[in-house]
């Protein structure tokens, strides 16, 4: 069974400064890894997602992840974050050998909401 | 972009009345989803289908039911609400190949 720790469940940053969200899974078989967003009374987005290939992993708002699998994380960075930003994210895992199947479901993080500040 | 589609989106009753949740999606997706969202907690698996008469029951133990009789469509019941059952409801739907989920705005329930 996978699960996910998002370490910090609030992190507010100024305007324009960089910032990092913390995820860490735990898996005994390889995984996937996604990260969605959640803007205030709206369902969740995809925001990026590992599949295979290159570790490092971008979307088109400037976001970055990297998955490291020695470390078994996948944090998100974005170097310079903007009032639209705000909201609340969260980090997914699912077991690749049985993705789209009952035992690849995906399986959420508590959350992560950030609160960028003028 | 997504066209998956919750009704209604905010709903108050009181103590012992049956509700249904509505989800539509418009994509043909054959898997579809109901999450639980609590603020501060991991969005829970409630129920999920592979597609049409298909149903399963997620990680998070419910006392909801579902159905999927349309590949489009997969309400959500409460035969008895109970305060207990407040909460935010998410459906979602995916492609089997890729596994994106897709989700709706949400309903948010409050039994009083």
């Amino acid at each position: 069974a996978q699960s996910v720790t998002q370490l910090d469940s609030q992190v507010p940053v100024f305007e324009e400064a960089p910032v990092e969200l913390r995820c860490n899974y735990s898996s005994s078989v390889s995984v996937y890894l996604f990260w969605y967003v959640q803007y205030p009374n709206q369902g969740l987005q995809l925001l990026l997602k590992y599949l295979s290939g290159s570790t490092l992993v971008e979307s088109i708002n400037g976001f970055e992840a990297e998955f490291n699998k020695s470390q078994t994380s996948f944090h998100l960075r974005k170097p310079s974050v903007h009032i639209s930003d705000t909201a609340e994210y969260f980090c997914a895992v699912s077991d690749r050998m049985n993705y789209g199947g009952s035992q690849g479901n995906l399986i959420f993080g508590k959350g992560t909401k950030l609160s960028v500040k003028p | 972009e997504a066209d998956i589609y919750q009704t209604p989106r905010y709903l108050v009753i009181g103590t012992g009345k049956k509700i249904t949740l509505e989800c539509s999606q418009t994509m043909g997706h054959d898997k579809m989803y109901w999450y639980q969202q609590d603020p501060g907690m991991e969005l829970h698996l409630i129920h999920y289908s592979y597609g049409v008469n298909s149903t399963e029951k997620g990680d998070l133990s419910s006392e909801s039911t579902v159905s999927r009789i349309r590949t489009e469509h997969f309400p959500l019941t409460l035969e008895s609400a109970r305060p207990s059952h407040t909460s935010q409801y998410l459906c979602a739907s995916s492609l089997a190949a890729t596994g994106e989920l897709f989700f709706g705005e949400g309903s948010r329930l409050t039994v009083l």
